[in-house]
């Protein structure tokens, strides 16, 4: 079946650090590929998200590029802040399909 | 414009009673999601509606769940005789196509 994997967590960073979280998928067909964001007490917000191979999604300085080869769709930012402390979800979509598959989540700690 | 909104924010209730969370998606989108998010189980999607249909209910935990949307919108997913194992947070989506979701806050549940 469909699934996501993604690192584990927690990562602990200083600020202005590279960041990168690793997702990986398994699915039968073509999937979109979403990454949202659970901040501390609030809902999930989509952060990026990427609906064929080769796209790149970005927003807020985060990027992520559809890797079909690798199966891939890991996030990056080129220099952290303390407030992007969060929790990070990696998700896909079928086309055929409604049903978001999630990966168990990392949560990333900024530390100043 | 106004994101999906859900109340209440928080909910604690002894265990055996009943209680309703309700979703109001944002305006114009037919699709409507509900995912439950829990400390052992991660994310887990519940059910979906188009329009005011479910085509699929098989992730509803027990016949204890039910859900039901009305006038296209707003919808309530009903728990009855609730157990400590249904604390967790309750997360809407709603969505124009069965593509990007977009998440309300959520409702915390705890049964006592």
């Amino acid at each position: 079946g469909n699934s996501v994997t993604q690192m584990e967590g927690p990562v602990t960073l200083s600020e202005e650090a590279f960041l990168t979280i690793n997702c990986t998928y398994t699915a039968t067909g073509y999937p979109s590929l979403f990454w949202y964001v659970q901040y501390p007490g609030e809902g999930l917000q989509l952060l990026l998200k990427a609906t064929k191979a080769d796209d790149k999604g970005s927003n807020k300085g985060f990027e992520a590029t559809y890797r079909k080869e690798t199966t891939s769709f890991h996030l990056e930012k080129g220099s952290v802040q303390v407030s992007d402390s969060a929790v990070y979800f990696c998700a896909l979509l079928m086309d055929s399909n409604y049903q978001l598959i999630w990966g168990a989540g990392t949560k990333l700690i900024i530390k100043p | 414009g106004a994101g999906v909104s859900q109340s209440p924010s928080n909910k604690v209730t002894e265990k055996g009673k009943d209680v309703e969370l309700r979703c109001d998606p944002i305006s114009g989108h037919t699709a409507l999601y509900w995912y439950r998010q829990s400390l052992g189980q991660g994310l887990e999607f519940l059910i979906y509606f188009q329009g005011n249909s479910a085509p699929d209910k098989s992730g509803l935990p027990s016949d204890r769940f039910s859900a039901e949307r009305t006038g296209g919108s707003v919808s309530t997913l009903t728990i009855q005789r609730t157990q400590q194992e249904d604390s967790a947070v309750y997360l809407c989506a709603s969505s124009v196509s069965s593509n990007t979701q977009y998440f309300g806050p959520g409702t915390r549940l705890t049964v006592l």
